[in-house]
């Protein structure tokens, strides 16, 4: 079974310049996440969808920061536009979970680290 | 508020010896508690976790974990290291949104 996949796995753009990352889940798993993770810290929840609907985005900076998942599968994260601080590594994760009634593992992407200059 | 603490950053252990990576909580209700390791360059891997029962959780690659309600902890064993088993481990627990709050990690290096 493929796991969780990301793309790109590494990104370095200038400040003020738009980036995207993609997600793709583990096959039929409902639930996607997209973790930021800085350096010597743990991640941290940006936005959780359950399918298509974004469930819990409250940590999501949305003057600057948009995400997506069509059709309920593949994932997209959107800065526009970035800043220095913004350099971190973004995690997707999926669980085959559903709202506030979940045990489920979230098994995690190898991630996409974002360089700012 | 839920919340994990790794007091130690980082634990050193001799190759062939046990370890141990400690990890205490804060929750309200019952707590989901889980481990992960981070290797280089890559993304989080899932070791084992703990929701309810035996208070000793066996996972991947030769570690468990023990819950203990009364000390909060939920601390990693493995009982002999091994230098592959060197990474970043997290503690996590699930709150009620299901969002994973995660520690701060703990560097292990296994010396040979």
């Amino acid at each position: 079974e493929a796991g969780v996949v990301q793309s790109p796995r590494y990104k370095i753009i200038e400040k003020k310049q738009p980036v995207a990352f993609w997600c793709n889940p583990i096959s039929g798993h409902n639930t996607l996440y997209w973790y930021r993770q800085n350096l010597g810290q743990g991640p941290e929840l940006l936005i959780r969808y359950e399918n298509e609907e974004a469930v819990d985005d409250s940590q999501l900076p949305k003057d600057r920061f948009s995400a997506e998942r069509l059709k309920g599968v593949d994932s997209t994260l959107k800065i526009q536009p970035a800043e220095l601080g913004d350099s971190a590594v973004y995690l997707c994760a999926s669980s085959s979970s559903h709202w506030g009634a979940s045990t489920d593992t979230q098994y995690f992407g190898p991630g996409t680290r974002l360089t700012v200059l | 508020a839920q919340s994990v603490a790794q007091p130690e950053d980082q634990v050193n252990v001799a190759e062939g010896n046990p370890l141990t990576v400690k990890c205490t909580y804060s929750v309200s209700g019952n707590p989901y508690l889980f481990w992960y390791v981070q290797y280089p360059n890559r993304g989080l891997q899932f070791l084992l976790k703990y929701i309810t029962g035996d208070n000793l959780v066996k996972g991947s690659y030769g570690f468990e974990a023990e819950f203990n309600k009364s000390q909060t902890s939920f601390h990693l064993k493995k009982p002999s290291a091994l230098v592959s088993d060197s990474a970043l481990y997290f503690c996590a627990v699930r709150d009620r949104t299901d969002k994973l709050i995660f520690g701060t990690g703990t560097r292990l290096q296994v010396f040979p």
